[in-house]
């Protein structure tokens, strides 16, 4: 059980908007940045978001990053069927001293 | 281009040891912070441990600390993980990857390790 709550599934249909969440606590996303990585299917993951809302340079504005509080967003518009996979968020946790991942969102675009 | 190949993996019995290996290029090593995530078969991602940038900060998972070690050779360009103890849910894809010490901006492909009797 991570100390990070992502749901388990998502879905949309192409050119729809999806947002996946990330909860956490104090200890991690209330006092750290927040990263989210896309794990596609036969292919090494890769940094979607870092700093919470950065985009790394390639990766299309269709996605964004956001933090609030002890929660995060990856919202994903415009869907493709090239997004179905893994996503996951993931921080450093001062309290466990190390990185932590949630637990991944499978998204499926229908 | 940042190129990150691990080697090292495959079926090893609980108790014996692995010593992993990742090579890089494209990218200067010394600048980055090196990591090793792994994935159990249909599960998530699981960080593993980080050796920082400048070698002040050495971490692991709880469900690793004692038994695994990371080291780095940076004229080598190499990243290892020395895996002793090993157990049964130590199973999984290990990835190596490089970044600042709390994200991955480069991952490898991975390597297999399986731990069975």
């Amino acid at each position: 059980q991570s100390v990070l709550t992502q749901p388990p599934s998502a879905s949309g249909t192409p050119g729809q908007r999806v947002t996946i969440s990330c909860s956490g606590s104090s200890s991690n996303i209330g006092s750290n940045y927040v990263y989210w990585y896309q794990h596609l299917p036969g292919t090494a993951p890769k940094l979607l978001i870092y700093w919470n809302d950065q985009r790394p340079s390639g990766v299309p504005d269709r996605f964004s990053g956001s933090k609030s509080g002890t929660s995060a967003s990856l919202a994903i518009s415009g869907l493709r069927s090239e997004d179905d996979g893994d996503y996951y968020c993931a921080l450093w946790d001062d309290s466990l001293s190390g990185v932590v991942f949630g637990g991944g969102t499978k998204l499926t675009v229908l | 281009e940042v190129q990150l190949v691990e080697s090292g993996g495959g079926l090893e019995q609980p108790g014996r040891s692995l010593r992993l290996s990742c090579v890089g290029s494209g990218f200067t090593f010394d600048d980055y912070a090196m990591h090793w995530v792994r994935q159990a078969p249909g599960k998530g991602l699981e960080w593993v441990s980080s050796f920082s940038w400048n070698s002040d900060s050495i971490v692991y998972a709880d469900s690793v600390k004692g038994r695994f070690t990371i080291s780095r050779d940076n004229p080598k360009k190499s990243l290892s993980l020395q895996m002793n103890s090993l157990r049964p849910e130590d199973t999984a894809l290990y990835y190596c990857a490089i970044g600042a010490l709390d994200y991955f901006n480069y991952w490898g492909q991975g390597t297999l390790v399986t731990v069975s009797s």
